[in-house]
């Protein structure tokens, strides 16, 4: 079965300071992998996924198929990126499996 | 483009009782997923419907039921409510499936049994 996990529930960063989200999945085939961001007042959206291997919002994360890992970065956090982050992936059937989430703010 | 929109936002039922959850996805997206979230965990799948067919179902008991209309809307059905039914039901559209296009997501409707 597919999971996903995501080890810290809470991170607190100084602004200015760079940024590392945690994701940790199994899955024996080849998932794919989103960040989901939730804004305070905030409908879930998507923030990035690793087949665009786009940046959104000076946001990255690189899928490492060695460590099942696909953390988030960010080399500098800024006040707005105070949020709920949501690490998930699919592998085909549509099905997104979520982690719990790391609930991240910066101290300005 | 309104998004997602879901309805109601806020609902009160007692136990035992039924409750239908609506949601209209973006505009040509074809494909209508249900979630539901407990407070402190991540969204969990309930279903998927792709041009009004199930393509997918989550580890949910038989309560749990859903459908698609022919415009792409769905209703989310749970019957004999139990107070852990209670939490945020979200929906999600897509316009060609998660891999490529990943979801959009509606604002969700809270559900409270009591």
């Amino acid at each position: 079965a597919q999971r996903v996990t995501q080890p810290e529930k809470l991170l607190s960063v100084f602004k200015g300071a760079p940024v590392e989200l945690k994701c940790n999945y199994s899955y024996s085939g080849s998932p794919e992998l989103f960040w989901y961001v939730q804004y305070s007042r905030q409908r879930l959206q998507l923030l990035l996924r690793h087949i665009s291997r786009e940046s959104i919002k000076g946001f990255t994360a690189d899928l490492n198929k060695g460590e099942t890992s696909f953390h988030l970065k960010k080399p500098f956090a800024q006040e707005e990126d105070s949020a709920m982050y949501y690490c998930a992936l699919t592998h085909g059937n549509e099905k997104l499996t979520f982690g719990t989430g790391t609930r991240l703010t910066i101290i300005p | 483009d309104a998004g997602v929109t879901q309805s109601p936002t806020h609902l009160i039922k007692t136990r035992g009782q039924h409750v239908t959850l609506r949601c209209s996805p973006i505009s040509g997206h074809k494909s209508v997923s249900w979630y539901q979230q407990v407070l402190g965990q991540g969204p969990q799948f309930i279903f998927q419907y792709y041009e009004k067919e199930e393509r997918g179902r989550g580890n949910f008991p038989d309560r749990f039921s859903a459908r698609q209309f022919p415009n792409y809307s769905s209703e989310l059905n749970v019957n004999a409510l139990l107070l852990g039914d209670s939490a945020l039901y979200l929906c999600a559209s897509s316009l060609g499936g998660a891999r490529l296009y990943g979801y959009t997501f509606g604002s969700g409707t809270r559900l409270t049994v009591v």
